[in-house]
Order: C-alpha cells, then sequence, then structure tokens
C-alpha cells in the first residue's frame, strides 16, 4: 500500500512552547489529510480535516487556534500543538487518501508522533 | 456513519482461524465497511473493505451477511503478529472521512 510518513516519531517538549508534526505522502498525491489523537487505551478520535490550499475543517471541541494545521502541498500536512500543555500529552496520528483515488479508496495511516509535554 | 458494535476483546489460537465480528445494523446502501487493524503503539493498517460481495486479499477475507447488518473479518491463519486491535469501520461512499469506534483487542496465543 500506499506510504504516509510521520516525523518525528517521538517528540517531548516543555510546557508553554510549541510542536510541529509532519505527515508526508511519501509516494502518491493526498488533497486532503486527516489528524487523529489518541490518548492510552482509547479509540483514535478524528481532531480535523486538512485541505491542500484552503482552511482546515476542525472536528467539534477541538481548538483551532491550539491545534495549527498548514496542508501547503500536495504531500504534506503539518500540525503546530501552541503552547502545549501536560494534558496534550498523547499520541497523534496522520492519515491521507490518493488524490487520484475513488470515493470509496482506503485512507493510509502514518506511524504516529508520541507527544508527551513536561 | 452508522454506528459499529464489536466486542471488546477475543483470543485465538496461534495457526487457528480468526473470525471478527462486527455489527452494524443501521448501515444504508450507500455505505461501505473498512477493517483496519492497529498494532500497538503503531498507525492503524488498512487491511480490507467492501459493499456487499465477500473480498478477500492477502491479509484476509470479508464476509458481509445478505442484509449488510453484519460482517466478519477472518484471518485464516492468525500468528502472534496479528495481536492487535480491529477496527470496523462503516463510512458513506461519498464521505471522506473515518471515524473509529472501539474495536476489538485481538489476542493471538500460542
Amino acid at each position: 500500500g500506499a506510504v504516509v510518513s510521520q516525523h518525528p516519531s517521538r517528540v517531548i517538549c516543555k510546557s508553554g512552547t510549541s510542536v510541529k508534526i509532519e505527515c508526508r505522502s511519501l509516494d502518491f498525491q493526498a488533497t486532503t489529510m486527516f489528524w487523529y489523537r489518541q490518548f492510552p487505551k482509547q479509540s483514535l478520535m478524528l481532531m480535523a480535516t486538512s485541505n491542500e490550499g484552503s482552511k482546515a475543517t476542525y472536528e467539534q471541541g477541538v481548538e483551532k487556534d491550539k491545534f495549527l494545521i498548514n496542508h501547503a502541498s500536495l504531500t504534506l500536512s503539518t500540525l503546530t500543538v501552541t503552547s502545549a500543555h501536560p494534558e496534550d500529552s498523547s499520541f497523534y496520528i496522520c492519515s491521507a487518501r490518493s488524490a487520484s483515488g475513488g470515493r470509496n479508496t482506503e485512507a493510509f495511516f502514518g506511524q504516529g508522533t508520541r507527544l508527551t509535554v513536561v | 456513519d452508522a454506528k459499529t458494535t464489536q466486542p471488546p476483546s477475543m483470543d485465538c489460537a496461534e495457526g487457528r482461524a480468526a473470525n471478527l465480528p462486527c455489527n452494524h445494523s443501521t448501515i444504508s446502501g450507500n455505505e461501505y465497511v473498512y477493517w483496519y487493524r492497529q498494532i500497538h503503539s503503531q498507525g492503524p493498517q488498512y487491511i480490507i473493505h467492501g459493499l456487499k460481495n465477500n473480498e478477500t486479499n492477502e491479509m484476509a477475507s470479508l464476509i458481509i451477511t445478505e442484509d449488510r447488518k453484519s460482517s466478519t473479518l477472518i484471518l485464516p491463519h492468525a500468528t502472534l503478529r496479528d495481536t492487535a486491535v480491529y477496527y470496523c469501520i462503516v463510512r458513506q461512499y461519498n464521505f471522506n472521512k473515518f471515524y473509529f469506534g472501539s474495536g476489538t483487542k485481538l489476542n493471538v496465543k500460542p
């Protein structure tokens, strides 16, 4: 299947700082990428949909000013956690679907980024 | 999207078939059934998807009942590496997003 790469895989940051996570589709173009968050022993929660060249759309209850999303190209989306706090510590996962695929194609997921805020 | 119901956990002996059920009784005609799995601390991995016909690939088989209200994912010969959380997702044909339920934790035992 297609490859989606996230960087970094792990990051530790101090409370109050910002952290940027990158999501790249390596062998296909993605007009839409998705960002999820997963707390321990819980399922994935969709945070936002990242649209190439336009603003992201956020799920209800997700603060758009705290989780900044940029989708500047067809192969790269970034999630910036601003003014991070310990409660933002989580596993962040991105996914992407091919721009050339049909509506019923699968989504491919990155390997995830473990964020720890201390 | 239609809601799915899965058992929280299942055990399977190594080498035997693992049959993971999923109920989606409110599924509508334009909704597909997708299966993903997540091995600990990794991103989800696509397994298979279908609309109404049974599907098979190198990883698994998907059996969808005639009324489409339930489905079963079959791993024909489970290995220890198949231990993971398996998610059944129902998604509309023209809808972009995947919403995850709580999934089934499959424990493959030697």
